[in-house]
């Protein structure tokens, strides 16, 4: 079935540096990609939706010179926290579309958890 | 209004008993998808069971089988035979617009402990 790789799993940072997360579709394109924040027992929030060669689209409220997405093929989209600070701690998960295959259209990675210290 | 309302912030089942997650929707478009998807402590997200609006059967997966009451706007997971490996936390999303449709929204999820 469709297959999301994301890296890294965890990341430790210190306060000012910034993050690149990156979300890899193996065995099929994903035109589309979506990024979300999840706090500690909380549901996902969609923090913006990537489509390969073009600027992604951010939800109300989310910085996008914080947090700067790239999806320059059709199987990678990168998440980059820019200079990261305690409060942006969380876990990060993408989801990539996928028509071919399992998950009724949606794949998810296995998330990222940030701690910014 | 929320899209997807989840009541039960924690549940409680003996093992091999059955439990029924609960899952409200809301939305004025006649075709959407429902799921379900498992989060266990490690953070993934694990796809169970998909509905489609114009499913006429309910949707089932194995031990998961999804109670789906179209005019109630209901959408509950049914787990049968309740394993300790069930534990974790369980999260309705719905999908607005058909295969075309991107925009996703999730519950506030339910996690749910097996008890021995």
């Amino acid at each position: 079935g469709a297959v999301v790789s994301q890296h890294p799993s965890r990341v430790i940072c210190k306060s000012g540096t910034s993050v690149k997360i990156e979300c890899r579709s193996l065995d099929f394109q994903a035109t589309t990609m979506f990024w979300y924040r999840q706090f500690p027992k909380q549901s996902l929030m969609l923090m913006a939706t990537s489509n390969e060669g073009s600027k992604a689209t951010y939800e109300q409220g989310v910085e996008k010179d914080k947090f700067l997405i790239n999806h320059a093929s059709l199987t990678l989209s990168t998440l980059t926290v820019a200079s990261a600070h305690p409060e942006d701690s969380s876990f990060y998960i993408c989801s990539a579309r996928d028509l071919t295959g399992g998950g009724y259209g949606y794949t998810f990675g296995s998330g990222t958890r940030l701690t910014v210290v | 209004a929320q899209k997807i309302t989840q009541t039960q912030p924690g549940m409680f089942v003996q093992e091999k008993e059955a439990v029924t997650l609960d899952c409200t929707y809301d939305t004025s478009d006649p075709s959407y998808g429902l799921f379900w998807y498992k989060q266990p402590s490690s953070g993934e997200m694990i796809f169970l069971i998909y509905q489609g609006s114009y499913d006429q059967q309910n949707a089932t997966e194995g031990r998961y089988s999804l109670n789906f009451q179209k005019a109630r706007k209901s959408a509950n997971l049914v787990i049968s035979a309740s394993q300790l490996g069930d534990s974790a936390m369980y999260f309705c999303a719905m999908r607005e617009g058909g295969n075309t449709g991107n925009q996703f929204y999730f519950g506030t999820g339910t996690s749910l402990t097996v008890i021995p």
